[in-house]
């Protein structure tokens, strides 16, 4: 079985200032998804930003990117020019791109972002 | 285009009493999710649903939880009875073409459950 972990259960940043949100996973894939989402206090989780365990290259979303270390297992999410929006519970999740596994998401334990004006 | 609908948002009952939660996905999205989120972790799936069928619930306690997707649209969740343990926060997601390469699951606001 998968597993997610998040080693942050808070953290906190400046505005205007850059923050890496940490997340390992456990996996005998080879091929899989991860994924960032964002839950604010109103508790409806938004996707933030997606990988393919295929692709070498990083993705990028705007302010936010991602460090796809494969090897490592290592996939970290950072927040550049933080924004007072960007507070909220961040998680991290792992999914199979087995068709037989579905698309059942694995979340991580999430980290609480702080943003300070 | 509407989101993922949940209700009620929020419901207070004492254990062993009978609830119910209903989801309305967005339309057209044959996948319908239940996930169980307790305070402080993150969401773990109950059910999965690909049209009417129920195509994972290997994680559904069956002997007190059931669910149901009556023409593949809406989902109701059920518990029956409630134990305290139960008290959550219920969160329904739905996405096209389930099971498919990276497909995005737009996940409702939720519905918190309080068992007194």
């Amino acid at each position: 079985a998968q597993t997610v972990t998040q080693s942050q259960p808070e953290m906190s940043v400046q505005e205007a200032e850059t923050v890496t949100l940490s997340c390992t996973y456990d996996t005998s894939e080879s091929d899989y998804y991860l994924f960032w989402y964002k839950q604010p206090p109103s508790r409806q989780m938004i996707l933030v930003i997606r990988q393919e365990a295929y692709k070498q290259q990083n993705a990028t979303e705007n302010r936010f990117s991602v460090n796809f270390q494969k090897a490592a297992k290592s996939f970290s999410l950072k927040i550049s020019d933080s924004q007072l929006g960007d507070a909220a519970m961040y998680f991290c999740a792992y999914r199979s791109a087995l068709e037989t596994s579905g698309s059942r998401l694995t979340f991580g334990e999430g980290t609480q972002l702080t943003v300070n004006p | 285009e509407a989101g993922v609908v949940q209700s009620p948002r929020y419901k207070i009952i004492e254990k062993k009493q009978p609830v119910a939660f209903w989801c309305n996905p967005i339309s057209g999205h044959n996948t319908l999710y239940w996930y169980l989120q307790n305070l402080g972790q993150g969401p773990e799936l109950l059910i999965r649903y690909e049209n009417e069928e129920a195509v994972d619930d290997s994680q559904l306690p069956k002997d007190r939880f059931s669910a149901e997707r009556l023409k593949g649209v809406d989902s109701t969740l059920k518990i029956q009875p409630a134990e305290l343990g139960d008290s959550a926060v219920y969160l329904c997601a739905s996405s096209f073409m389930g099971g498919s390469a990276g497909d995005e699951q737009f996940f409702g606001p939720g519905t918190r459950l309080t068992v007194l």
